[in-house]
């Protein structure tokens, strides 16, 4: 079956830590893989989207970067974390007719 | 960017009431999504519109993607207390790269 897996769950960082989140797809082969960012519970924004292995297409200048490294593997990462940072990050997949969320990583900057 | 204009913001209404909220855009869109938000989770697609004029339900809820393919609005009739969370419409561009551009959602609040 195909589905979508991402992690952690929540995370509590301090400003200036290094993050990586994860995101990987399963049943399914060179599927377009984005990650979005939600502040304050309203508004998902697009940050990266990628269509194969090492490409990456960033929406928005920020303090984040994404890779992947897999077909099936989409990372956001970031080498200093700032408050602003703090939000809550989804992984998604084009999926048939729409597209398919992960269930998010809660990231609180500290 | 192509952005979407969600309303209402926000709904409070009574448990058996019929809600509507919709979405605008200046852009033309290939698809129109609605999708469902509990508190800490992923957004759920609740229905898909793939052509200008589609009407389509999904249970209690109706959605139906406009002739201009700016538009599109989402009913729920006879709303229940599990019908609470935040709607959002979502739209998938055309032409180059597709990308998935949201609304800024509808808080629904249903009261027993």
């Amino acid at each position: 079956s195909q589905t979508i897996h991402q992690w952690p769950a929540t995370l509590v960082q301090p400003v200036g830590s290094p993050l990586s989140l994860e995101c990987t797809v399963e049943g399914t082969s060179n599927p377009n893989l984005y990650w979005y960012r939600q502040a304050a519970g309203r508004g998902l924004q697009l940050l990266f989207y990628s269509v194969g292995i090492g490409q990456i297409s960033s929406e928005v200048p920020q303090n984040l970067s994404a890779s992947r490294p897999q077909d099936r593997q989409f990372i956001l990462s970031s080498k200093k974390l700032l408050l602003s940072d703090s939000g809550f990050y989804l992984c998604a997949w084009r999926q048939g007719g729409g597209y398919t969320f992960g269930s998010g990583t809660r990231l609180t900057v500290v | 960017g192509q952005q979407l204009n969600q309303s209402p913001q926000s709904m409070f209404i009574q448990e058996g009431e019929d809600v509507s909220m919709n979405c605008t855009s200046s852009s033309i869109f290939n698809t129109w999504l609605w999708y469902k938000q509990d508190p800490g989770e992923g957004p759920v697609l609740l229905i898909a519109l793939y052509k200008a004029g589609e009407l389509t339900s999904n249970g209690r809820l109706t959605a139906q993607f406009g002739i201009t393919r700016k538009d599109s609005f989402l009913n729920i009739s006879a709303s229940i207390p599990s019908d609470v969370g935040i709607y959002f419409c979502a739209g998938i561009t055309q032409g180059g790269s597709e990308k998935l551009v949201f609304g800024k959602g509808t808080k629904l609040t249903v009261n027993p």
